[in-house]
């Protein structure tokens, strides 16, 4: 059964440095999502992404994090200039178009130091 | 504003027991709801969705949506201790794109 992976698993930043974390969604699916899960808290929206442009952002994604779709299967969140705060789970979806099930991938555990 | 309400439990539930596991929204736009299985430390998992009133039932699940009372819950019949994890509750908002909205779970432990 088809999968949406991330990579990787576990990123160990110090603070005000740049990530990137990565995902390849699910092949036929046209809508890409970046959530992410502060620990003990819930699952936020980020960003939604089709056509190779946003579709709709949160008031969280501001000008520190930035999408791409750098070919044909990857999927990328950047944060710029990294935060203590920003530490937490990021997940990637998809959805093979607007409205439809969202599948998760397994996570990337951002921590922050 | 666009919220979704879940009772953070902690539920405990007998092994073989109905667990009920509730969600409320706020926003009368939503029209679709999802209930996902977040086991600790991993990805939401989706059990099933639904977007007419009323029940839709898979294996021994039950999703019944009530959008007169904006409510929306989940059941799960003879309860496993494999069921055991945090139950998340979203919902869609159309005008808003295609963001989903989730409670902050209700966390399930069934007692073997």
């Amino acid at each position: 059964e088809p999968e949406v992976t991330q990579t990787p698993s576990h990123q160990v930043t110090q603070m005000g440095q740049e990530v990137i974390l990565r995902c390849v969604p699910i092949s036929n699916h046209l809508y890409f999502y970046w959530y992410r899960q502060i620990l003990g808290q819930k699952v936020e929206f980020l960003v939604s992404f089709y056509n190779n442009e946003i579709s709709e952002k949160s008031e969280i994604f501001d000008d520190q994090f930035s999408v791409e779709r750098p070919d044909g299967s990857n999927f990328t969140l950047k944060i710029r200039s990294t935060k203590l705060e920003d530490s937490a789970m990021y997940f990637c979806a998809s959805s093979v178009t607007r409205g439809e099930t969202q599948y998760f991938g397994p996570g990337t555990r951002l921590l922050v130091l | 504003q666009k919220e979704v309400e879940q009772n953070s439990g902690p539920l405990s539930v007998p092994e073989g027991a109905i667990a009920s596991l509730n969600c409320t929204y706020s926003d009368r736009g939503s029209q679709s709801f999802f209930w996902y299985r977040q086991y600790s430390g991993k990805s939401p998992e989706l059990i099933m969705f639904i977007y007419s009133n009323g029940d839709k039932e898979d294996g021994r699940f039950t999703a019944q949506l009530n959008k007169a009372s904006q409510y929306v819950s989940l059941l799960i019949r003879d309860s496993q201790p494999s069921d055991s994890a945090t139950y998340l509750c979203a919902a869609q908002l159309p005008n808003t794109g295609n963001q989903f909205y989730f409670g902050t779970g209700t966390s399930l432990t069934v007692i073997p």
